[in-house]
């Protein structure tokens, strides 16, 4: 049973710190990785991927993977009331994408 | 221009009815899903669909019954409604990926859908 773990929150963090989301999961042959956020009543939406271990940026989202420990993290770097919303950890391979149960992040202003 | 779409978005009905959720996109994309996310939010894939053909189906009831016309096309016909079945359903698609088959998911807008 191929699973991905996260924390549900909610992490509470003040407007401009900086956020971070963990997720680990099950299957060693997982290849791809996503985080996805997902508005209250809305759709998830594609934040960033990665697919090799290492850092990867784009604006003020860093997501870092390192598959010896099965861990993905999600940075999200001067948090913005806008940033709260629930963020969901997915990984695929041969078969697809299996999502965690996310994590609730709350920006205070 | 919606790449994702899906009809309807809410959907309230009774328990033993019979009902469907049409889902298009526009992406060209090859292989297509159903997801359902339940009242604590987890969100399941249902079925898969890679031009036309099923490749995934996890343990839902037979009660579901999805079909696919086109690659473009995935609807989901559910008979006999019960309670539990209450929930959101995504559509979704997405391309061959860069590691395979299952790459990154763009979803629908998501259906409402309450049974009572």
């Amino acid at each position: 049973q191929k699973e991905v773990e996260q924390n549900s929150g909610p992490l509470s963090v003040p407007e401009g710190a900086i956020a971070s989301l963990n997720c680990t999961y099950s299957d060693r042959g997982s290849q791809s990785f996503f985080w996805y956020r997902q508005y209250s009543g809305k759709s998830p939406e594609l934040i960033m991927f990665i697919y090799s271990n290492g850092d990867k940026e784009d604006g003020r989202f860093t997501a870092q993977l390192n598959k010896a420990s099965q861990y993905v993290s999600l940075l999200i770097r001067d948090s913005q009331p806008s940033d709260s919303a629930t963020y969901l950890c997915a990984v695929a391979g041969n078969t697809p994408l299996v999502f965690g149960k996310g994590t609730r992040l709350s920006v205070i202003a | 221009d919606t790449a994702v779409s899906q009809t309807p978005k809410y959907l309230v009905t009774q328990m033993g009815n019979d009902k469907s959720i049409k889902c298009e996109q526009n992406l060209g994309h090859d292989t297509m899903y159903w997801y359902k996310q339940d009242s604590k939010k987890f969100l399941k894939i249902m079925f898969s669909y890679n031009n036309k053909e099923l490749i995934i189906n996890e343990t839902v009831p037979n009660r579901f019954s999805p079909k696919s016309p086109d690659k473009a096309h995935l609807n989901l016909h559910i008979n006999s409604l019960e309670l539990g079945d209450s929930a959101v359903y995504f559509c979704a698609s997405s391309p061959f990926g860069q590691t395979g088959l299952f790459d990154t998911i763009y979803f629908g807008e998501g259906s409402w859908l309450t049974v009572v």
